[in-house]
């Protein structure tokens, strides 16, 4: 599996937009970037993810290079619960019987601050 | 639907004692995983099943460390006999392969703290 760089901490301003940066240089093509978060004292939680395309839900934004080296996940107004660290994770896609596996880095501790 | 259920939310036992973690997955989801916690290691994979299954065990630490999925709405990880070291917080996800798909999104419970002394 490739392997992600992410910082290890932001700060964002409550209201404005947070802006989580992950290189993934040696990402394959049929890797998908996944984006997990994990608020204190919680269980991991799903944001997002995408193969090539740029994508967006209701809880964020993901944007992809062209070349997939590197990833952004952009939370639009970021309020205080968005306080967390996430994780940006890349995988193959699951075949049947195999895959699944999500292996979780460091991540990047966000503070979003009032 | 309640999502993943894990018990006990909160364990504390002595070194030597039997552990057994509980968790009930999202009815229909076909994958159930368990993960482990700590400051050091950060969150690690320890087991996924399939259709109640073990596909990769790689991620148990030592003989110490059991898990079985008699159904598919049941899990146990069981840790005979607990170490101090084996303290952490300890996660059960669940997913769904996507019905002609190739990806999916796991759904991560509450998690056990586990203590042993």
């Amino acid at each position: 599996d490739a392997k992600t760089t992410q910082p290890p901490s932001m700060d964002c301003a409550e209201g404005r937009a947070a802006n989580l940066p992950c290189n993934h240089s040696t990402i394959s093509g049929n890797e998908y970037v996944y984006w997990y978060r994990q608020i204190h004292s919680q269980g991991p939680q799903y944001i997002i993810h995408g193969l090539k395309n740029n994508e967006t839900n209701e809880m964020a934004s993901l944007i992809i290079t062209e070349d997939r080296k590197s990833s952004t996940l952009i939370l639009p107004h970021a309020t205080l619960r968005d306080t967390a660290v996430y994780y940006c994770i890349v995988r193959p896609n699951m075949i049947y019987n195999q895959g699944g596996k999500l292996i979780f880095g460091q991540g990047t501790e966000l503070s979003v601050k009032p | 639907d309640a999502g993943v259920i894990q018990s006990p939310r909160h364990e504390v036992t002595e070194m030597g004692q039997e552990v057994t973690l509980r968790c009930k997955p999202i009815s229909g989801h076909d994958y159930l995983f368990w993960y482990r916690q700590t400051m050091m290691r950060g969150l690690e994979l320890l087991i996924y099943f399939n259709n109640n299954v073990p596909i990769d065990d790689s991620g148990m630490p030592e003989d110490r460390f059991s898990a079985k999925m008699p159904n598919a709405s049941f899990s146990t990880l069981k840790i005979q006999p607990s170490e101090p070291r084996d303290s952490a917080v300890y996660f059960c996800a669940s997913s769904s392969r996507l019905a002609g798909g190739s990806t999916d999104t796991q759904y991560f419970g509450p998690g056990t703290r586990l203590t042993v002394l």
